[in-house]
Parts: C-alpha cells; sequence; structure tokens
C-alpha cells in the first residue's frame, strides 16, 4: 500500500516531443506528489509538485497531470530537448510518513 | 548556502574493511536521510533523524549500518564490516520541518562506494 508505481523504466523521446512518464499509488493519505530530476553523477533534485485539490500544475514545459480518483499522476515535458536526459522519479508523502519515490525513468531524448 | 554537503566523493575499499560517510545537512534543515542507490533496488530510505533523533532506521539493511547524528550540522553512516553487495551510491538529503511539504528534499552530490 505504500508503493509508487513508475512507468516506462526508460523512454527515448525525439527532439520537440512530449515526454510522459507515469506513476501511480495505492495509499489515499499521501497529499504531497513531488517529481524529481536526477543527472548522472548528481543527487536527485526537485523539479515540479503538486497537491491533490488541483488536477494539474505547469512550471514553464514541465505540467504534472493529477487524476485523484485514479490514484495516478504523470509528468509531461512539452519540446523535450537534450538537456532533458535525465532520470527522472515520482514520489509521494503525507505529514504522517516519510516520502515513497517510484523506480525511476531513464528518459534519453534524441537530437 | 552550499547546500548538503557529502565526503568523500568517491570511496574504494576492501572486503571487511570499515567505511565511514558523512554529511552536512542545510543550516535550519531539522530533518536528515540517509538513501542508498542501486540499480536494482533504486532509492532506498536507509534511515532518517528529525532534530538528531533517529526516527526510523527500518531501511538499514543489518546491523553491520550504523549512522549517527552527534549534532544539527554532522551525520555519518558506518559500515562495519563492508561487503561487496554494500557497492552503491550513498545519498545525504536534508528537509526543513516548518514547510516540509513545500520545499522537498534537498540532496548531496552522493558518495560512490566500491567494496572490492
Amino acid at each position: 500500500q505504500q508503493q509508487v508505481k513508475q512507468s516506462p523504466q526508460s523512454l527515448i523521446v525525439q527532439k520537440g516531443g512530449i515526454s510522459i512518464i507515469n506513476c501511480a499509488y495505492e495509499n489515499t493519505a499521501f497529499d504531497y506528489f513531488p517529481w524529481y530530476q536526477q543527472f548522472p553523477g548528481k543527487g536527485p533534485a526537485l523539479l515540479i509538485a503538486i497537491r491533490p485539490d488541483v488536477s494539474e500544475k505547469k512550471e514553464g514545459r514541465f505540467t504534472i497531470s493529477f487524476n485523484k480518483s485514479a490514484k495516478q499522476f504523470s509528468l509531461h515535458i512539452m519540446d523535450s530537448q537534450p538537456g532533458d536526459s535525465a532520470t527522472y522519479f515520482c514520489a509521494a508523502e503525507s505529514s504522517a510518513s516519510k516520502i515513497i519515490f517510484g523506480s525511476g525513468t531513464r528518459l534519453s531524448i534524441r537530437p | 548556502d552550499a547546500g548538503v554537503i557529502q565526503s568523500p566523493r568517491h570511496e574504494v575499499t576492501e572486503m571487511g574493511q570499515e567505511v565511514t560517510l558523512r554529511c552536512k545537512p542545510i543550516s535550519g534543515h531539522d530533518y536528515l536521510f540517509w538513501y542508498r542507490q542501486t540499480m536494482m533496488r533504486g532509492l532506498e530510505l536507509l534511515i532518517y533523524f528529525n532534530n538528531n533523533v533517529p526516527i526510523d532506521d527500518s531501511g538499514m539493511p543489518e546491523d553491520r549500518f550504523s549512522a549517527k547524528m552527534p549534532n544539527a550540522s554532522f551525520s555519518t553512516l558506518k559500515i562495519q564490516p563492508s561487503e561487496p553487495r554494500d557497492s552503491a551510491v550513498y545519498f545525504c538529503a536534508s528537509s526543513p520541518l516548518s514547510d516540509r511539504g513545500t520545499y522537498g528534499y534537498t540532496f548531496g552530490s552522493g558518495t560512490r562506494l566500491t567494496v572490492v
């Protein structure tokens, strides 16, 4: 019940295309859903986050879509660029529990 | 702020030796976390502290692992004796208490441990 399931494991997208990464959770107590971006040799860094009282949050080319009834959320990267090539982790957290990370998606943007 | 500082960046040691990883969290952050990252298991939470007190160490794989936080600006993760299966990247992260949900976790750059 504490798991966050992330897919796909890896993703290749052409430059300028849309990258989509999906996550699903079980625990309805989760009330904060961040995405982290990790470049090789670096630690994960907070990219964007959403709370379940909204269905979408957009920051530049990055958008989180949230479906509370389905207990799913996704990250969309519009106009994907080679600099977006990284590993992306979704996560879920509540005030009563520590953060739970998904298994990660390795994204490669082809020039 | 210099962020979360970890040392060393790389550590190569022989099986059976003691290894100590170090972390300096961001000043003012009340939570400190130790994670291990491998290809097979992803990001695993090992232990976390709140105001220097260990809160949950259920992720510590076995008694060979221990962690301390003697003060608000320093923490160590020790492995004794080390084994090849401990080879991984170990991350330290910190987070503020006041608004933990909004600010998220700040990770250090990690320590890549290789046990031969």
